[in-house]
């Protein structure tokens, strides 16, 4: 059971848009603490996706966004490619634990 | 460029221990903080332990507690994690990242650890 909580899987067609839910609480997202997103596809290592709720670090396309409202936060990807078919995490800094805690981790399918 | 080398991962028996490092490079490894993060085999990812730019400050995920060390060796641009007591449970790929703002901005590719009885 992961402190913060993500939806197992989501899909949608190329060029559709999709979103990732992130649902925490008042010791981590809801404590204002800023939440994160990796993408990790199969066999390789996690990427820095968004950072500081709705920041793309440099090499990241605009087609990734992010946002963030009391105890939650959302990735929305648009435009879907094939590519984008990966497995996506949300993190963020939880205060009752002094560490980081993740989500379980969204499995996206381009249909 | 900015990179992260594990290396010491391996099969142990239930109860062993195991040392991974981590080599940084490309970067002032002095000014970050880093992390361990786990994966075990088909999971999702678990935030192990992090440490501060001087080795003062560790935290620890409190299934690792007592039983996992990190620190790091800045003349060496290094990192390590020390695991003791080893469980079934500690299989994983465990991977190094840089500690940047609360996130994880660098990864290294990982190394295997297996534990077996």
């Amino acid at each position: 059971q992961s402190v913060l909580t993500q939806p197992p899987s989501v899909s949608g067609a190329p060029g559709q848009r999709v979103t990732i839910s992130c649902t925490g609480s008042s010791s981590n997202v809801g404590a204002g603490y800023d939440v994160h997103w990796y993408q990790q596809v199969p066999g390789t290592a996690p990427k820095l996706l968004i950072y500081g709720n709705n920041n793309r670090p440099s090499g990241v396309p605009d087609r990734f966004s992010g946002s963030k409202s009391g105890t939650s936060a959302s990735l929305a990807i648009t435009g879907l490619q094939a590519e984008d078919e990966a497995d996506y995490y949300c993190q963020s800094y939880d205060s009752s634990l002094s560490g980081s805690v993740f989500g379980g981790g969204t499995k996206l399918t381009v249909l | 460029e900015v990179q992260l080398v594990e290396s010491g991962g391996g099969l142990v028996q239930t109860g062993g221990s195991l040392r991974l490092s981590c080599a940084a490079s490309g970067f002032t490894f002095s000014s970050y903080w880093m992390s361990w993060v786990r994966q075990a085999p088909g999971k999702g990812l678990e935030w192990v332990a992090n440490i501060n730019e001087d080795g003062s400050e560790k935290y620890y995920v409190d299934s690792v507690k007592g039983r996992f060390t990190i620190s790091r060796d800045n003349a060496k641009n290094s990192l390590y994690l020390q695991m003791n007591s080893l469980r079934a449970e500690d299989r994983a790929e465990y991977y190094c990242a840089r500690y940047n703002h609360y996130c994880m901005d660098v990864w290294g590719k990982g190394t295997t650890v297996t534990v077996s009885s």
